[in-house]
């Protein structure tokens, strides 16, 4: 299995700002990923995180908006940029993690971010 | 294009009675489908994938390649099984693999 861990855990950030969200994994893996949650929706995929590649967006996501690193197997980062009432959402990291048969997706405790 | 269709957002049952969550999908490929479900206060988990063919908490799924479905059942609810659940596709397009959800259904078990 995979333990995730997000910092923060929540935030409240005025418009115009960013935040860096940080996922911390307890052990290495290749493939993370970034997803949103807005508020009554759906989970909602914004990249793909592999260590030694640039991240790859899902469409209606750009890098300017949501630049993330991806340092080494066991960390990643999310910035939401440029803060807007509508980046309202919980922010959930993932990691793929290998089993005795095939993998599994295992999910951070989110963050909760609420920009006035 | 790959899409998971929940149709009920809200379901309530009373404890002991039979219960069933579904879910439909589209997909090009051969599927890989997930129930997910998230308890009050804790993240999401997983709860079954249809190629283990098992049975979690007391829950099963059956894939129907026919109707494109994979509804998640338990023959007898329980209070504990109160929970958001997710219906969730494993696509894979040009090598990435990606996870498409549905929009949840809250499932809710009166005593």
């Amino acid at each position: 299995s995979a333990v995730i861990s997000q910092k923060p855990s929540r935030d409240i950030c005025q418009r115009g700002t960013s935040l860096t969200i940080q996922c911390q994994v307890d052990s290495q893996v290749t493939m993370m990923f970034w997803y949103r949650q807005q508020p009554g929706q759906s989970l909602t995929l914004i990249a793909t995180a592999n260590q030694g590649s640039e991240a790859t967006y899902e469409s209606g996501f750009v890098i300017d908006k949501f630049p993330i690193s991806r340092p080494n197997l066991t960390f990643s980062t999310l910035t939401v940029s440029n803060m807007s009432p509508e980046d309202s959402s919980i922010y959930l990291c993932s990691v793929d993690a290998p089993l005795a048969a095939g993998t599994e997706q295992f999910f951070g405790p989110g963050t909760r971010l609420t920009v006035l | 294009a790959q899409r998971v269709t929940q149709p009920e957002k809200l379901l309530s049952v009373f404890k002991g009675a039979p219960v069933e969550l579904k879910c439909n999908y589209s997909y090009s490929g051969s599927p890989e489908l997930f129930w997910y479900v998230q308890y009050s206060r804790q993240r999401l988990q997983l709860l079954l994938r249809h190629i283990s063919r098992e049975s979690i908490k007391g829950f099963t799924a059956d894939l129907n390649k026919g109707e494109t479905s994979f509804h998640l059942k338990k023959p007898f609810a329980q209070e504990e099984d109160s929970a958001m659940y997710y219906c969730a596709l494993k696509s894979y397009i040009q090598g990435a693999q990606k996870l498409v959800f549905g929009q949840g259904t809250r499932l809710t078990i009166n005593p």
